[in-house]
Parts: structure tokens; C-alpha cells; sequence
């Protein structure tokens, strides 16, 4: 079955660690985006890529890194530099931009 | 302020009874996305819309967007317990226009009183 796959589901991190979120995609779709939600704010973009190797910053990447080195993988690392990362991560992908995205279940991380 | 307004922020009906949610940009969209959430889960694509007057409909679920492009109601028909979760709107926004990603509202929580 196609579709997008987020791991893992709960992630618990010390402070001051970097950790790494994965998300894998078998659509074939071109555009990959990361987003970050926490309660009453919807969800945020934090980093998209429209296609391999290429990447661009949303509206909140301050803290976070990501790679694009395949089509079907989008991973995101949270680093010790992201202030308040517990939150719930959202991974998706798009076919082209005017098409309708299509989430993982998402990631929830919590710092400890 | 936040780009896309959604309303309510949180919404109780009985079940059975039809209700109606909201979402407003003060932007012309190029397009807006209707996504249902399950708590800790992730978000199911409902419809899309990108075309002014534009209405769509599935089982018991419509949505439409209006002429200006500036706003879209989801209306639930007869709701049912399986309607209960939270309903995002997500727009492709100017200058990018989608290709930088959706601009989410903060969505509206549904509960389904039996």
C-alpha cells in the first residue's frame, strides 16, 4: 500500500541531545514538507524541499536540520538549539504544489 | 495575525444535528484543503477546492468556497460519533501559492453528544 511513514510514533529526548525523525514516503511524490504542531496553534511549517537535494526554510527551521539526499526520504533533526521542541511533528507529501498533501501520523517528542 | 481564521475554535452539537464550520483568509487562496484529525494522529485529506463558487460534496460532508476565494464552510449533515475529531483548513496562500508549503488554521474541535 502506498503511503507516507513516519517513525517512531513517541520519541522521548534529554536536553541538550539531537535527535532524528524519520519519514518515508512511497507515493513517488516530489514535495516533502515537516511541520510542527502544538495545542491551540495549529500546525507550523518548519522545512520543505520540492525536490532531491533542494530545500528551503519555513516559517519556523530556527533549531532544526533536514536532508533530501532521496526522493522517498525526508528526515528531520531536532537539535539542542531548538528552544521548546516537545511538541507533535507532522511529516507530508505532495505530488506537485497544487495538489493535496498527504500526512504521516506524525511523531510526538518529548524532551525529558 | 494569523492568515486563516477558523471558527469555531470548538464546536458541541448533538448527534444527529448539522453544523457548519468556518474558514476565513485575508488573502485570495489559490486553493483550500479540508483535513479531519484524530487526537495524536495524523491528518486524513477530506476535500480540496480551487475554484471560486466551487462546492464539493462526499457521504455527509460538504464544502465550499466562495466567489472572493476568501472563505470556505464545511458542513456536516445528521452528524455522527465518527464525526467527532478536529478539522483543519489549509490554504495555498500568495506569493508562494503552495509550493512553500500550506498555511494551516488552528482548527476547530468537534464533539458528537450522543
Amino acid at each position: 500500500d502506498g503511503g507516507i511513514t513516519q517513525s517512531p510514533k513517541y520519541l522521548f529526548r534529554k536536553e541538550g541531545q539531537n535527535v532524528t525523525l524519520s519519514c518515508e514516503q512511497n507515493l513517488n511524490h516530489d514535495a516533502m514538507y515537516w511541520y510542527r504542531q502544538d495545542p491551540g496553534q495549529g500546525l507550523r511549517l518548519i522545512y520543505y524541499s520540492q525536490i532531491v537535494n533542494d530545500f528551503q526554510k519555513g516559517d519556523i527551521a530556527e533549531g532544526y536540520s533536514v536532508s533530501r539526499e532521496k526522493k522517498e526520504s525526508f528526515p528531520l533533526t531536532v537539535t539542542s538549539a531548538q528552544k521548546n521542541p516537545t511538541a507533535f511533528y507532522l511529516c507530508a507529501s505532495s505530488q506537485g504544489a497544487r495538489d493535496e498533501a498527504f500526512f504521516g501520523q506524525g511523531t510526538r517528542l518529548t524532551v525529558v | 495575525s494569523q492568515e486563516l481564521e477558523q471558527s469555531p475554535q470548538s464546536l458541541i452539537v448533538q448527534e444527529g444535528k448539522n453544523l457548519t464550520i468556518n474558514c476565513t483568509s485575508s488573502k485570495t487562496l489559490y486553493g483550500l484543503y479540508w483535513y479531519k484529525q484524530k487526537y495524536g494522529e495524523g491528518l486524513i485529506f477530506l476535500m480540496m477546492l480551487q475554484k471560486g463558487g466551487e462546492e464539493k460534496s462526499h457521504e455527509k460532508i460538504t464544502a465550499k468556497l466562495d466567489e472572493k476565494k476568501q472563505q470556505s464552510s464545511l458542513h456536516i449533515t445528521a452528524s455522527q460519533p465518527s464525526h467527532a475529531g478536529i478539522y483543519l483548513c489549509g490554504a495555498d496562500l500568495p506569493p508562494g501559492g503552495g509550493a512553500d508549503g500550506l498555511t494551516f488554521g488552528k482548527g476547530t474541535h468537534l464533539i458528537i453528544q450522543p
